[in-house]
């Protein structure tokens, strides 16, 4: 799984609470992303990170934050949690992601968020 | 925006046949093209990729085709195995995207039957 390990693997919480996941590798890759995946819409990205303390809005970034404050560590955060949310979240990694760049993603293998 | 589409469908193919599954997008080419895995409970595993000058690419009983005219890719697995069960992402980048460049399909389900 290289080296991504996704905290927790389930979660159940309650609408309006804030929810922190978080996503620790081993790698050292530069590349970190957080995807949503749902039936009938695949694999989303919500934000990624090209660096520490870089980090920018995806596709689907509204009502989420994000933070990365070493390589290692990028956490996802809900500010506060709806039901739209519910999803299964994936963080990725690659090492190598630049304008010419081929370098596959790397993922984890999630979090099934449920909010009640 | 680029739109990919994969066949919704479950895809059932007899054990030791060519499964065959589509991908295909509109608007601009992309760079290169992604094929990923992805079991039931677990994230997404890269398979191939193949870029926008290669016709195909292979690995082991799995080939990759590129059609840049059609705005198509083929994904086949040659002698299907029963373990060859799961859904299969397609994945482009678009020229000069990036780190946020990748788009993925919604995934193919195929089903190897024994």
């Amino acid at each position: 799984d290289a080296g991504i390990t996704q905290s927790p693997r389930h979660k159940v919480t309650e609408t309006g609470t804030p929810v922190t996941l978080r996503c620790h590798q081993t790698e050292n890759h530069r590349y970190m992303y957080w995807y949503r995946q749902d039936p009938g819409h695949g694999l989303r990205l919500i934000h990624y990170s090209y660096g520490v303390k870089d980090t920018d809005k995806g596709e689907v970034s509204d009502g989420y934050s994000v933070s990365r404050s070493k390589t290692e560590d990028f956490l996802l955060t809900l500010e506060s949690a709806t039901s739209s949310q519910t999803s299964v979240y994936f963080c990725a990694i690659s090492d190598d992601r630049g304008p010419i760049s081929n370098s596959p993603l790397h993922f984890g293998n999630g979090t099934r968020l449920t909010v009640t | 925006s680029q739109k990919i589409e994969q066949n919704s469908e479950a895809l059932n193919i007899q054990e030791g046949k060519t499964a065959t599954l589509t991908c295909n997008y509109t608007n601009y080419s992309p760079a290169y093209l992604q094929w990923y895995r992805q079991d039931p409970g677990r994230g997404p595993v890269f398979l191939l990729l193949i870029r926008e000058n290669e016709k195909e690419k292979r690995k082991e009983r799995l080939k990759v085709t590129f059609d840049t005219t059609l705005k198509q890719s083929l994904f086949h697995i040659t002698a299907s195995q029963p373990a060859d069960s799961a859904t299969y992402l397609c994945a482009l980048e678009i020229p000069g995207g990036g780190a946020d460049g990748l788009t993925f399909g919604k995934g193919t389900h195929l089903i190897i039957q024994p």
